[in-house]
């Protein structure tokens, strides 16, 4: 079936350090590929998206680009601020209403 | 302003009692859901709902029921059958456009607590 694979976390940086969150995806067909962002007692809000291959989604100084050669999206930042510090989710829809979401990467930036 | 209202934000349940989320959308979007968040689990799904009168069970269905009587509404009840409720709830809204760019929209939660 499909599924979403993220790296562990907690991923703790300094300010203005590079971001990188590894997502890797396991589907049939092509499908669309989202990150989302938590704050803390919040609900989940779109941060990018990317619907085929070689796509680029960015927002707010983020980036993440659909590989499909290696089932990856990973999620990049050129220079992280505190106000990022939050829970990121990596997330697929493929054919259907079901989005299947990566168990979520905590990112802690340091001032 | 569109978006997805869940209320109340927290709920305390005694052991052996239902209870009802409550979620509504006024972005006139056909696909409702909802999910269940647990610390390092990431969101599972629950249930979810295409149309009206219409809704499938999800990965954890277990436990809980919902109803789809109307399109803005998608109310989730957390019945005593649930062995551990405690967790926070999440309910997403989305429409079909035939394509592949549809993105869920989340409301901002509810915390339920069990004493």
């Amino acid at each position: 079936g499909n599924s979403v694979t993220q790296m562990e976390g907690p991923v703790t940086l300094s300010e203005e350090a590079f971001l990188t969150i590894n997502c890797t995806y396991t589907a049939t067909g092509y499908p669309s590929l989202f990150w989302y962002v938590q704050y803390p007692g919040e609900g989940l809000q779109l941060l990018l998206k990317a619907t085929k291959a070689d796509d680029k989604g960015s927002n707010k100084g983020f980036e993440a680009t659909y590989r499909k050669e290696t089932t990856s999206f990973h999620l990049e930042k050129g220079s992280v601020q505190v106000s990022d510090s939050a829970v990121y989710f990596c997330a697929l829809l493929s054919g259907t209403y079901k989005y299947i979401f990566g168990t979520g990467t905590r990112l802690k930036v340091l001032a | 302003d569109g978006g997805i209202t869940q209320s109340p934000k927290y709920l305390f349940r005694k052991e052996g009692q239902n209870v009802t989320l409550s979620c509504e959308q006024n972005l006139n979007h056909d696909a409702m859901y909802w999910y269940r968040q647990d610390p390092g689990q990431g969101l599972r799904l629950i249930y979810y709902s295409q149309i009206v009168n219409d809704f499938q069970k999800g990965d954890i269905a277990e436990g809980y029921s919902v109803s789809r009587e109307k399109k803005e509404s998608f109310p989730l009840t957390v019945t005593s059958a649930q062995k551990n409720p405690t967790a926070f709830y999440l309910c997403a809204s989305s429409i079909y456009s035939g394509g592949r760019d549809t993105e869920a929209f989340f409301g901002q939660g509810t915390r339920l607590t069990v004493v």
